[in-house]
């Protein structure tokens, strides 16, 4: 499975926007990008996932570049129980979810 | 339930000493996984199961683990003369569909093993 990097740390404001970005430019044409997410003491929770084209759901919106090799997750209006892990992951048919570590997102009042 | 469960929630046991996490994934869910996350770090896949076969056994640390499914249903993880380094919390999740899909998966809270 392709590896991607995801700055470890990153604030944002409470109602803005969140956007958290992951490269992963050795992606293969049949991977999928999925991002889970991490609350503190508790088992990740999927939030989205994309193969080429932009993906929205009442969580987010995932942002798949056009050469596929970088991708952004977007928490429209952030809260503070946003605050968590946030897990980007690239994974080829047959492949298993292989989490790397993440960017810990805190949601500032 | 609704969820995947898994238990105990927490077990404290003596290094040398044998534990078994037990996850119940949700009904109908063919596949099932095994991680293990150390504190503070990211979680290391240990073993898939499709149905009750492994297929994917690539992750477990040493012989010291073994995993087993009944009935494309429950699933015990167990570990044998525990070691200091096997503390962390372990978490089950399943999925629909089988890797090979884009089926999400569904994570337990966690089973914390503590070895003192």
């Amino acid at each position: 499975d392709a590896k991607t990097t995801q700055p470890p740390s990153m604030d944002c404001a409470e109602g803005r926007a969140a956007n958290l970005p992951c490269n992963h430019s050795t992606i293969s044409g049949n991977e999928y990008v999925y991002w889970y997410r991490q609350i503190h003491s508790q088992g990740p929770q999927y939030i989205i996932h994309g193969l080429k084209n932009n993906e929205t759901n009442e969580m987010a919106s995932l942002i798949i570049t056009e050469d596929r090799k970088s991708s952004t997750l977007i928490l429209p209006h952030a809260t503070l129980r946003d605050t968590a892990v946030y897990y980007c992951i690239v994974r080829a048919m047959g492949g298993k979810l292989i989490f790397g570590q993440g960017t810990e997102l805190s949601v500032k009042p | 339930g609704a969820g995947v469960s898994q238990s105990p929630s927490n077990k404290v046991t003596e290094k040398g000493k044998d534990v078994e996490l037990r996850c119940d994934p949700i009904s109908g869910h063919t596949a099932l996984y095994w991680y293990r996350q150390r504190l503070g770090q990211g979680l290391e896949f240990l073993i898939y199961f499709q149905g009750n076969s492994a297929p994917d056994k690539s992750g477990l640390p040493s012989d010291r683990f073994s995993a087993e499914r009944t009935g494309e249903s429950v699933s015990t993880l167990t570990i044998q003369r525990t070691q200091q380094e096997d503390s962390a919390v372990y978490l089950c999740a399943s999925s629909l569909r089988g890797v090979g899909n884009t089926g999400e998966l569904f994570f337990g809270e966690g089973s914390r093993l503590t070895v003192l």
